[in-house]
This record gives structure tokens, sequence and C-alpha cells, in this order.
């Protein structure tokens, strides 16, 4: 079982439409969790970024953390074509230090939204 | 634009070749590590560099080796080469002991291995 799993879609909506993404993880030592787009042959981009569990709004992006469930979600609202893109969750298991850049990424969501 | 600058941005080596990757990390970024992504699948951990030593590795071969220099610039080496080794190098920053900091990624530099 992998420790961080990403439903890996695609995922198809019409412009306009609420976008959500989701990962479950298996491991509780995970503290931080990211979202990153990816376009196509580019690098990832950080989206969103949150500690511990809560919520965090960044314009049309909302992240969402239940440690408790070991789940994390990003929603997109007033979706656009250019979201259209890959998104990955991603994960890292240390509070502070030099842990820090070992993330665990999901395996990523293909998002196409069409006009 | 993230600050990480990655060199090649493509390459074709032949199967058992080394080849040498490059990456310069954000201004004020001491942490550099190095990630794989094959077609279709997320990023995964090969190592990371921190004060200019090896601070944790994935599940990779010794095959894959690294440096990171006084300027926090980072080179990921990868002997004997597979075919299993096409994909995408990705290389990212971060800063340790900064509260909230953030992990930065480079464009990735595409391997092909024939």
């Amino acid at each position: 079982q992998k420790e961080v799993e990403q439903d890996p879609g695609p995922l198809s909506v019409p412009e306009g439409a609420i976008v959500s993404l989701n990962c479950t993880y298996s491991n509780s030592a995970f503290q931080y969790f990211m979202w990153y787009r990816q376009y196509s042959r580019k690098g990832p981009e950080l989206l969103m970024y949150t500690y511990s569990s809560g919520n965090k709004e960044d314009g049309r992006f909302t992240a969402q953390v239940d440690k408790s469930s070991k789940y994390i979600s990003l929603f997109i609202r007033d979706s656009q074509p250019s979201d259209s893109a890959t998104y990955l969750c991603a994960m890292s298991g240390n509070t502070g230090g030099t842990s820090y850049g070992k993330l665990t990424f999901g395996q990523g969501t293909i998002l196409t939204v069409h006009p | 634009e993230t600050g990480v600058t990655q060199s090649p941005t493509h390459l074709i080596k032949t199967r058992g070749q080394q080849v040498t990757l490059r990456c310069s990390s954000q201004s004020g970024h001491n942490t550099v590590s190095w990630y794989q992504q094959a077609l279709g699948q997320g990023p995964q951990f090969i190592f990371q560099y921190y004060r200019e030593e090896e601070n944790g590795r994935g599940n990779f071969p010794p095959r894959f080796s690294g440096l990171q220099f006084p300027n926090y610039s980072s080179e990921l080496n990868v002997n004997a080469l597979e075919l299993d080794d096409s994909a995408l190098y990705l290389c990212a920053s971060s800063l340790v002991g900064a509260s909230g900091n953030t992990i930065y990624f480079g464009e990735g530099s595409w391997l092909t291995v024939v």
C-alpha cells in the first residue's frame, strides 16, 4: 500500500464548476501538506501549503486537512480552462529541521476544465 | 518563477552511460532535494543535501549520487544508466529553520535513455 493515495482521474468539468481533489495517507507523522499544480512537461508549482489540521483559503483555492481521518482536499471554485493541469498532493513528516524537503507525493490527478 | 534553475532541460543518453544534472537553488535556500518523476506518476524522493552532506535518501540505488556546493548549487549523477531511468528529474530547494518554509521546484531535466 502506498503512503499517499490519490485518484489519478482523469477529471473533466465544465468551466465554472467547483472541483474537489482528494488524497488519503497512512503515515500519521505527516505534518506539512501541500498541493502542487503541474502543467504538461513543466515542474510542479506550489499552490497551497498547510501545517497540521485545518483550512486555508487563497483566492479560488481552499485546502483542507483532516488529520484524524488522514484525508486532505483541495477545492477549486469557479474553475477556468487555465486550471487544466495535473494536481499533486504532497506531504512531509518533519516539524522542522532537515527532513522538511523529503516530500511524499500522490500519483497526481489530471484535471481538464472545458469551456 | 521559483528561482530554481536546472540544466540541461532535455538530454538523451545510451544505456550504460553516465549523466550529470545540475541545479541552482533559490537564493537563500540551504537545502536541495532531487526527485524522479516517471510518466503518469508523482515525483519520487531520491535524496536531499544540507550543508553539503547527504541528509536522507529514498529507495534509489547507490548509482544515484549527488553533490551540494558551498553556494548551494547541486548536481545529480547517475551511473550505468538503465532504460527505466528515463524520467523527469526535478530539483527542489528549501530553507531549513524558517517557520512555514516551503519547497520550490525547478522545471526539471528530461532524461531519455535509449
